[in-house]
C-alpha cells in the first residue's frame, strides 16, 4: 500500500517551453501533497504544499507563476514549470499523505528534468 | 527553530558489520521523526516512524532507531549490513509550527557497504 507514482520519469524540454509533471497516489487518497525539489548530492527543498480543492502554499522563494501546481482531486496533483530555463534543471520529487499533520509522507520516484 | 542535523556526510561499514546512521533533531515540543532511504536517481522510501510509544523504532529491511530525548537523538541502526544497503539516508522532523504535516530533512548521510 501507500504507492506514489510521478510521469513523466525523466523529460527534456528547450528552453522557453513549460514541462507538466503528474503525482498519482494509486491505492489511497491523499489529501496533502508536497512538491520538493533536489540538487545532486543534497538534500530535499520543499517547494510548496498543496491540499485538494484549494490553492498550493508556497514556500519562500518559490515563485508561484513559474512553478504552479494543481491539486484537482485526491489522488492527483500536478507542478507546471513554466517558462523553463536551464536553471530550473532538477530532480522534482513529490509526496503524498492521508492526513498531513501526523501521517507519514510516501514519496514518488522523482522526475528529473533537463532545459537545453 | 526546528531543525534536523545528520553529523555524517558519510558512514563506511563493512558487510555483515552493525552500522549506525547518526541523527540529532531540535524541536519545540515532542517530535514526530521519520528515516528515508534514497537509492540513486529514485524518490524516497519511507523506512520507520517514531511519533509515540516504545523508543525503539523497528521499520523496513530490518532497520530500527532508537528515539533518545535527553539526547535528541533518532539514530538509524541495522544489526548486520549488506551491500544493498549503500544509499542516501535522511532523517526528518515534522514541522510543528505547521499544521499540513510539513517535513524538515537532515543533509543526508550516504551509507556505503562494502563486500
Amino acid at each position: 500500500g501507500a504507492v506514489v507514482s510521478q510521469h513523466p520519469s525523466w523529460v527534456i524540454c528547450k528552453s522557453g517551453t513549460s514541462v507538466k509533471i503528474e503525482c498519482r497516489s494509486l491505492d489511497f487518497q491523499a489529501t496533502t501533497m508536497f512538491w520538493y525539489r533536489q540538487f545532486p548530492k543534497q538534500s530535499l527543498m520543499l517547494m510548496a504544499t498543496s491540499n485538494e480543492g484549494s490553492k498550493a502554499t508556497y514556500e519562500q522563494g518559490v515563485e508561484k507563476d513559474k512553478f504552479l501546481i494543481n491539486h484537482a482531486s485526491l489522488t492527483l496533483s500536478t507542478l507546471t514549470v513554466t517558462s523553463a530555463h536551464p536553471e530550473d534543471s532538477s530532480f522534482y520529487i513529490c509526496s503524498a499523505s492521508l492526513q498531513g499533520a501526523r501521517d507519514t509522507q510516501y514519496f514518488g520516484p522523482g522526475t528529473r528534468l533537463t532545459v537545453l | 527553530a526546528q531543525s534536523v542535523a545528520q553529523p555524517e556526510d558519510q558512514v563506511n561499514v563493512a558487510e555483515g558489520n552493525p552500522l549506525t546512521v547518526k541523527c540529532t533533531y531540535s524541536v519545540s515540543g515532542n517530535p514526530y521523526l521519520f528515516w528515508y532511504v534514497q537509492y540513486p536517481n529514485r524518490g524516497l522510501q519511507f523506512l520507520l516512524k517514531y511519533i509515540t510509544g516504545d523508543n525503539l523504532v523497528k521499520g523496513s529491511y530490518g532497520f530500527e532507531a532508537e528515539f533518545n530525548k535527553s539526547q535528541t537523538s533518532f539514530h538509524l541502526k541495522k544489526p548486520s549490513a549488506l551491500v544493498s544497503d549503500s544509499a542516501l539516508y535522511f532523517c526528518a522532523v515534522r514541522d510543528l509550527s505547521s499544521n499540513t504535516g510539513k517535513l524538515i530533512f537532515g543533509q543526508g548521510t550516504t551509507l556505503q557497504v562494502k563486500p
